[in-house]
């Protein structure tokens, strides 16, 4: 267990809805991280917050936001899905933001856009 | 551009055997760390090992260890022993500065370990 949680495990849901993804970090971690991983493929890294604020932005879509709350608690909405946006949500967090700094995950976010 | 590779997209070994699984990167920096993760069944990414680029002492956690060769810019995972649990995907990850100026984790593409009873 890494201590980084995520829910919910599973989503289904339909094509043009919007969904939020919750993630809470490990203890004492103050950077948060999205990640979406499709179907056999490898991890794309979608956004990045630490203490509160962006930090970084990978390939994220206009479609996709996130936040992150004052107990660091962070938040992935994907607005007008589609069926591509099907995928494993990971969330991942670290104590800061340096290149020392190790990614904990969490168990990940099914979603399933019908 | 900062990439890394994984050559082999799946390689199958006997339970108790040694495997290495291969990686390979691209960058110019000079301070920078390495992973590796490995991905089972159940999807969860579970971190195995990592490597400080400034430490010529190659990492070991129990059964797994990397060869971590600088200058060729290669970081292998050697799984002794290996067991059926180990069956799983494994990444091969590295820390970069980005353009934007914030240190991002790079990603290879994967090899999917499977162990034969």
């Amino acid at each position: 267990d890494s201590g980084v949680t995520q829910t919910p495990k599973h989503l289904i849901t339909a094509t043009g809805q919007r969904v939020t993804l919750r993630c809470s970090p490990r203890s004492g971690d103050l950077s948060v991280y999205w990640y979406q991983q499709s179907l056999d493929q490898g991890l794309q890294f979608l956004i990045q917050y630490y203490n509160g604020e962006e930090r970084a932005k990978g390939n994220i879509l206009e479609r996709f936001s996130a936040q992150q709350f004052p107990d660091l608690h962070s938040e992935l909405n994907l607005s007008s899905l589609e069926l591509g946006d099907s995928a494993l949500y990971f969330c991942a967090s670290s104590v800061s933001a340096g290149v020392s700094d190790t990614q904990y995950f969490g168990p990940g976010t099914r979603l399933t856009v019908l | 551009a900062q990439t890394v590779t994984q050559s082999q997209p799946e390689m199958s070994v006997q339970e108790a055997e040694t495997v290495t699984l291969s990686c390979t990167y691209d960058t110019s920096e000079n301070n920078y760390y390495l992973f590796w993760y490995k991905q089972p069944p159940s999807r969860q990414m579970i971190l195995v090992i990592r490597q400080e680029a400034y430490k010529q002492q190659n990492a070991t956690e129990n059964r797994f260890s990397v060869n971590f060769q600088k200058a060729a810019k290669s970081f292998s995972l050697k799984i002794s022993d290996s067991q059926l649990g180990d069956t799983a995907m494994y990444f091969c990850a590295f820390m970069i500065l980005s353009m934007d100026s914030n240190y991002q984790l790079i990603w290879g593409a994967g090899t999917k370990l499977i162990i034969k009873p």
